[in-house]
């Protein structure tokens, strides 16, 4: 079946800090991937995509790179602000079951000044 | 932009009332999707559907029916709401596969439900 891990939070880090937050998949085809992102009291923005292997998203200083041998779709970012402070989802899109979302339990961000 | 609205950002509401939330697209999406967020289990999706009267029950279907009589509105109702059904609730829409540029999600800002 499809699912979707990525790291446990919360994660706390320094202004301008490097971020990574892992996520690994499990798919029965050929999925495209996503991060989103949720800001308090909001509802879920996409941040960025990859649709096939070695594709590389990217938005806002963001990347994650779409590695089919590793099955993962890593988010990084080199220096992170308070702005970024935000829930960071991970999820995929099983085109087998008509565009249905698997989405990983999220992470928990805080950037401190 | 594409832009996501849902009838209420807060909502209280009693043991066993009947209890309506709406939500609306404006770019045409065929593909609409209610999900519900808790704490330590991300999204979980309860009904999507892809056309206008037509359903299908995601993970958590139970406690909960949809009705889509228009292709731009996507309503979720809770028949007799429970504590257990307290939540946030996220309605989402996208393109369906091979139509459009992309097969993104686009979410409401989302609802938040308290069912005392």
């Amino acid at each position: 079946g499809n699912s979707v891990t990525q790291m446990e939070g919360p994660v706390t880090l320094s202004e301008e800090a490097f971020l990574t937050i892992n996520c690994t998949y499990t798919a029965t085809g050929y999925p495209s991937l996503f991060w989103y992102v949720q800001y308090p009291g909001e509802g879920l923005q996409l941040l960025l995509k990859a649709t096939k292997a070695d594709d590389k998203g990217s938005n806002k200083g963001f990347e994650a790179t779409y590695r089919k041998e590793t099955t993962s779709f890593h988010l990084e970012k080199g220096s992170v602000q308070v702005s970024d402070s935000a829930v960071y989802f991970c999820a995929l899109s099983d085109r087998g079951t008509g565009n249905q979302f698997y989405f990983g339990t999220g992470t928990s961000l805080t950037v401190i000044p | 932009d594409v832009k996501v609205t849902q009838s209420s950002r807060y909502l209280v509401k009693r043991t066993g009332e009947k209890v309506f939330l709406e939500c609306v697209q404006d770019m045409d999406h065929e593909n609409m999707f209610w999900y519900r967020q808790d704490p330590g289990l991300g999204l979980r999706l309860i009904y999507f559907s892809y056309d206008v009267k037509m359903k299908e029950k995601g993970d958590i279907p139970e406690g909960y029916s949809v009705s889509r009589e228009k292709k731009e509105r996507f309503s979720l109702i809770l028949e007799s709401a429970s504590t257990n059904q307290t939540s946030m609730y996220l309605c989402a829409s996208s393109f369906p596969l091979g139509g459009g540029s992309t097969d993104t999600q686009y979410f409401g800002p989302g609802t938040r439900l308290t069912v005392l």
